[in-house]
């Protein structure tokens, strides 16, 4: 069976401080991989997909950055952390065939101070 | 373009009351739905789908029905217990979207015993 890991599972960064978020598919090959963020009682928001090795497309210009280095590892990144960056992010991955239905890992909370 | 509409919250009910949460969408062609919820600080699980036109969606007591005339995909549920109190997102994809899910802005439901 398939499972997706994110880590850390929550952090607290200082204003300024780089990024990096983890997140790793098992199980399957090939995967379309997503980054959301979800904002504080909010609804998520598609940051980067990517449907393969090196291949990044970015849905919402930001402070953010995204990387796919491994064929079922996603990372996303930051230089100089904003307050505005803190909120709940969560990776996603589907197959990219059939009913498009996405499965989420557990998520990591950011909190920028 | 495509987009997904529901019902703002939240939403409380006592338990064993009925539950329906209005979901309506945009899009061009034939969509999947999908209902998918989120529990307190944990990331989304997939709840129930359907993929073409009066196809019932079912799981866990939940149901919902894809009507095409309507334009419709509710939510509903017979009889809500404490355990379902979470954050409910409607949610659409189509074919040749590299499987990018579009979100609702979702739905708090709290149930109260």
């Amino acid at each position: 069976s398939q499972t997706i890991h994110q880590w850390p599972a929550t952090l607290v960064q200082p204003v300024g401080s780089p990024l990096s978020l983890e997140c790793t598919v098992e199980g399957t090959s090939n995967p379309n991989l997503y980054w959301y963020r979800q904002a504080a009682g909010r609804g998520l928001q598609l940051l980067f997909y990517s449907v393969g090795i090196g291949q990044i497309s970015s849905e919402v210009p930001q402070n953010l950055s995204a990387s796919r280095p491994q064929d079922r590892q996603f990372i996303l990144s930051s230089k100089k952390l904003l307050l505005s960056d803190s909120g709940f992010y969560l990776c996603a991955w589907s197959d990219g065939t059939g009913l498009y239905e996405q499965y989420f890992g557990p998520g990591t909370r950011l909190t920028v101070t | 373009g495509n987009s997904v509409t529901q019902m703002e919250g939240p939403v409380t009910l006592s338990e064993e009351a009925f539950l329906t949460i209005n979901c309506t969408y945009t899009a061009t062609g034939y969509p999947s739905l999908f209902w998918y919820v989120q529990y307190p600080g944990e990331g989304l699980q997939l709840l129930l789908k359907a993929t073409k036109a009066d196809d019932k969606g079912s799981n866990k007591g939940f149901e919902a029905t894809y009507r095409k005339e309507t334009t419709s995909f509710h939510l509903e549920k017979g009889s809500v217990q404490v355990s379902d109190s979470a954050v409910y997102f409607c949610a659409l994809s189509w074919a040749g979207n590299t499987g990018k899910l579009i979100f609702g802005q979702g739905t708090t439901l709290q149930v109260k015993p």
